[in-house]
């Protein structure tokens, strides 16, 4: 195993409500990034977090935003919750800032369905 | 067009076949190249990263073609096991990395 964790594994929320997820990092890794994976697809980059700051940022509305702790855990919130947010939220962790040459290694997700 | 494409299967082969994926990118700038491999409801491996000068690991080998942007991974005498997702992935230097929607391998006994 990776030694990233993810909580909660699965949730349900219906639309227009909040939703936070957590990660937490493996040991002497600093860089945290968040990851959604919708059915059939590969997963697409949300944002990144290196030392607390946002280091990177894909092509995610600013109702996901995110943030990450001292010991390096880090949490993606998303607002206003949309139908087409049901996916599985992947958190990775690698142990350098954020070139994507580190490798990243991957939590088991979060399985969120909004109805 | 996607920035990494791939033939998304599946592909059904018996066991001890061998089996080929490719993978081709937009982003003439992208920097590295990894396959990774995503079990059924689970999250994504790293299986290999992939060199210029091609890279083998056990049965697996790897191949990178800079100037017709594809990538291309071999599995040579597959095995039940490696019934899976196979994702090729590419870090465009932006910090993330950049999936392509995955190739299903299923291997029948």
């Amino acid at each position: 195993e990776t030694g990233v964790t993810q909580s909660p594994t699965h949730l349900i929320k219906t639309r227009g409500q909040q939703v936070t997820l957590r990660c937490s990092s493996q040991s002497g890794h600093n860089t945290v990034s968040w990851y959604q994976q919708a059915l059939g697809q590969g997963p697409q980059f949300i944002f990144q977090y290196y030392r607390e700051e946002e280091n990177g940022r894909g092509n995610f509305p600013p109702r996901f935003s995110g943030l990450q702790f001292p010991n390096y855990s880090s949490e993606l919130n998303v607002n206003a919750l949309e139908l087409d947010d049901s996916a599985l939220y992947l958190c990775a962790s690698s142990p350098k800032r954020g070139g994507a040459q580190e490798t990243q290694y991957f939590g088991p997700g979060t399985r969120l369905l909004v109805l | 067009r996607k920035e990494v494409e791939q033939d998304p299967g599946p592909f059904n082969v018996p066991e001890g076949a061998t089996v080929a994926f490719n993978c081709t990118y937009s982003n003439s700038a992208s920097q590295s190249f990894f396959w990774y491999r995503q079990d059924c409801r689970k999250e994504p491996k790293l299986l290999m990263s992939v060199y210029s000068s091609g890279n083998e690991d056990g049965r697996f080998t790897a191949q990178l073609n800079r100037a017709s942007q594809y990538i291309s991974l071999l599995i040579r005498d597959s095995k039940l096991s490696d019934s899976a997702t196979y994702l090729c992935v590419v870090d465009t230097g932006r910090r993330a990395l950049t999936f392509g929607s995955g190739t299903r391998l299923q291997v029948q006994p």
